[in-house]
């Protein structure tokens, strides 16, 4: 079973529109920690944030925003009024407790969006 | 400045000739990993290294070697590439102290393997 699951591959948007990404995990540990990254069409990976699991106050960051509910076990991602530089690959990551005190890394396959302007 | 760089950045070689990508990390971090991405299958991860001489497999490992000598270096070896490894490639280091899973990543190599 997927830790991880990003359900909508690709989404499309007119310039203005808010959108949201969807991002639902899954584990066992009652400590972890939940990322996203965004992959511009140049193909880096840029942090936007995190978040660890005893947290659940939602952040707002500019335009971006999160919402993290422990009860349904999701980190969704909204951006309000998408620009066309917003045009990119988004992950989500999930951040488990792994031996010798480290953490195993569990990226979901990434959402595409697409503002059009 | 901080980073993860990564070379080449592109490359394009042929089915069965071995070739290195190198990684390395100036932050004296001490797990770094491996991943690849292939459309629709996300950032999976081929290896990873807690620390010098500490390696282990990750979720895709099969036609790949890595070592890890040094702390600021990681290269991942294709020994005999196949078209199926055709892919964007990323290194990745994290500290272990305090540790949150953050990662760092390079740039990116993207490999065509005809």
């Amino acid at each position: 079973a997927q830790k991880v699951t990003q359900a909508q591959t690709e989404i499309s948007v007119v310039e203005k529109e808010d959108v949201t990404l969807d991002c639902v995990y899954e584990t066992r540990d009652t400590t972890y920690y939940l990322f996203w990254y965004k992959q511009p069409p140049s193909g880096e990976l840029v942090f936007l944030i995190r978040r660890n699991s005893f947290d659940e106050q939602n952040e707002i960051s500019g335009r971006y925003s999160w919402n993290f509910q422990k009860s349904t076990s999701s980190f969704n991602f909204t951006i309000t009024a998408s620009q066309v530089v917003d045009s990119a690959v988004y992950f989500c990551a999930l951040s488990e407790p792994y031996s010798g005190g480290y953490q195993k890394v569990t990226f979901g396959i990434g959402t595409k969006l697409q503002v059009i302007p | 400045e901080a980073q993860v760089t990564q070379n080449p950045r592109y490359l394009i070689t042929v089915t069965g000739k071995k070739l290195t990508v190198t990684c390395s990390q100036n932050m004296n971090h001490e797990y770094m990993s491996w991943y690849r991405q292939d459309p629709g299958l996300g950032l999976r991860q081929i290896y990873y290294s807690m620390n010098v001489e500490v390696t282990d497999k990750g979720d895709v490992p099969e036609g790949y070697k890595v070592s890890r000598k040094e702390k600021r270096n990681f290269p991942l070896i294709l020994e005999s590439p196949s078209p199926n490894q055709t892919s964007l490639y990323f290194c990745a280091s994290s500290p272990r102290t305090g540790t949150t899973g953050e990662l760092f990543f390079g740039e990116g190599s993207r490999l065509t393997v005809l």
